[in-house]
């Protein structure tokens, strides 16, 4: 199977900052990447499909991006609407598998 | 508007049986492919399987092959996930969600199963 290693598992940052979080892929999965917000007790929700592209109706502050095995979602300007936790996913290879998570903070 | 609602959940014992449902509403059904995540308490998430338009491809994830049966009705626009041998490591939210080239655009709000005596 597909690793998905995905860094932090949580961080804190302050309104205004930018923010990145990463996947590394333990093989080749193309741009098979997608990300997900969840925000608590819902279901998460498509941010950007494809390693870099951004689903109808997200903010243009949500960015992502592909560095050979590395995949990162860069959130611009965080606003407290963007705490939650982030996922993303390889949907390359079956089985299809997800990331460990990351919860973002906003202080 | 695409609607997602699972159905099914609940308390079941160890061992037993259990079958969720996934009624689709406003889009095509029989277009899409589906699928089925869970997500365990205060962990990510896990993808369990999909299936596709006309129930001739179906992928699972390999820990829960045999155990776990995804279907889908196209005339009653609902997919089905039939669970067997339920254990307390089952206890999740279930999540059925659909996928085309862009993957699980569309999630439904999640049913929780416990496994539990």
């Amino acid at each position: 199977d597909i690793q998905m290693t995905q860094s932090p598992s949580s961080m804190s940052a302050s309104l205004g900052d930018t923010v990145t979080i990463t996947c590394l892929a333990s093989q080749d999965i193309g741009n098979y990447l997608s990300w997900y917000q969840q925000k608590p007790g819902k279901s998460p929700k498509l941010m950007i499909y494809g390693a870099t592209n951004l689903e109808d109706g997200v903010p243009s502050r949500f960015s992502g991006s592909r560095s050979g095995s590395d995949y990162s979602l860069t959130i611009n300007s965080l606003g407290y609407d963007d705490e939650g936790i982030y996922h993303c996913h390889q949907y390359y290879e079956y089985p299809f598998t997800f990331g460990s998570g990351t919860k973002l903070e906003i202080k | 508007e695409v609607k997602l609602v699972e159905s099914g959940g609940g308390l079941v014992q160890p061992g037993r049986s259990l079958k969720l449902s996934c009624a689709a509403s406003g889009f095509s059904f029989n277009d899409y492919w589906m699928g089925w995540v869970r997500q365990a308490p205060g962990k990510g998430l896990e993808w369990i399987g999909e299936i596709n338009q006309d129930s001739s491809t179906i992928n699972y994830t390999p820990s829960l092959k045999d155990k776990f049966t995804i279907s889908r009705d196209n005339a009653q626009n609902t997919l089905y996930l039939q669970m067997s041998k339920l254990g307390s490591e089952d206890t999740a939210i279930y999540y059925c969600a659909r996928s085309s080239i862009i993957p699980f655009d569309y999630w439904g709000q999640g049913v929780m199963v416990t496994v539990s005596s």
